[in-house]
């Protein structure tokens, strides 16, 4: 099966800096790219995707990169708010919709 | 659209007893998801559906589980019996494969075997 890695786990970053959390897969075939935003006690919810044919797609502060050759893709966050301050999991996803959600990373933005 | 919906929202039952969570989709959605979370084992995928046909169940951590999906608009989910390791959040998720591989989470079930 699909094996994708996070990191860092955990990530401080003072407010209006930037942040950068990395996720790598080992399915060629995956083909589908999204970051999903868990706050405490909710459920996780889409705040950016991309797709295979893309390198990079960006959405007011929220960016993500694609290297396919290398199998990584990462979640940038410019002038991070304390809002920002949750669980962030990558869920890279193949053929017949396998996906596979990464172990999470906790973001806390220091006020 | 009212989202996907999933009761109930809280369960709690002692060992040994027979739990079933239930799941209502998106309208519309062909997909449909079974995740269990702890803070130990993360966010885990059991099982997922296509068109109410069961696609990989081979998350499922043992046959004391079992999924269904008699319609496009129900699900459900059963343990039994109940241990306490199955103590966790269970997040239903719905989602339109082929047209948005977007996946829209329910708000969960919190489930505690005593």
């Amino acid at each position: 099966g699909e094996n994708v890695e996070q990191h860092p786990s955990t990530l401080s970053v003072q407010e209006g800096d930037s942040a950068v959390i990395k996720c790598t897969y080992s399915d060629s075939a995956s083909n589908y790219f999204p970051w999903y935003k868990q706050e405490l006690g909710k459920r996780p919810q889409l705040i950016i995707d991309i797709r295979s044919n893309v390198g990079e797609k960006k959405d007011q502060r929220i960016a993500v990169t694609l290297n396919k050759t290398a199998k990584h893709f990462s979640l940038h966050i410019t002038e991070t708010q304390p809002e920002d301050s949750a669980v962030y999991f990558c869920a890279p996803a193949g053929g017949y919709q396998k996906v596979t959600f990464g172990t999470g990373t906790k973001l806390q933005v220091i006020p | 659209d009212a989202g996907v919906i999933q009761s109930p929202r809280h369960e709690v039952t002692e060992m040994g007893q027979e739990v079933t969570l239930r799941c209502k989709p998106i309208s519309g959605h062909n997909s449909l998801f079974w995740y269990r979370q702890t803070m130990m084992r993360g966010l885990e995928l059991l099982i997922y559906f296509n068109n109410n046909v069961p696609i990989d169940d081979s998350g499922m951590p043992e046959d004391r589980f079992s999924a269904k999906m008699p319609n496009a608009s129900f699900s459900t989910l059963k343990i039994q019996p109940s241990e306490p390791r199955d103590s966790a959040v269970y997040f239903c998720a719905s989602t339109l494969t082929g047209e948005s591989d977007t996946q829209y989470f329910g708000p969960g079930t919190r489930l505690t075997v005593l």
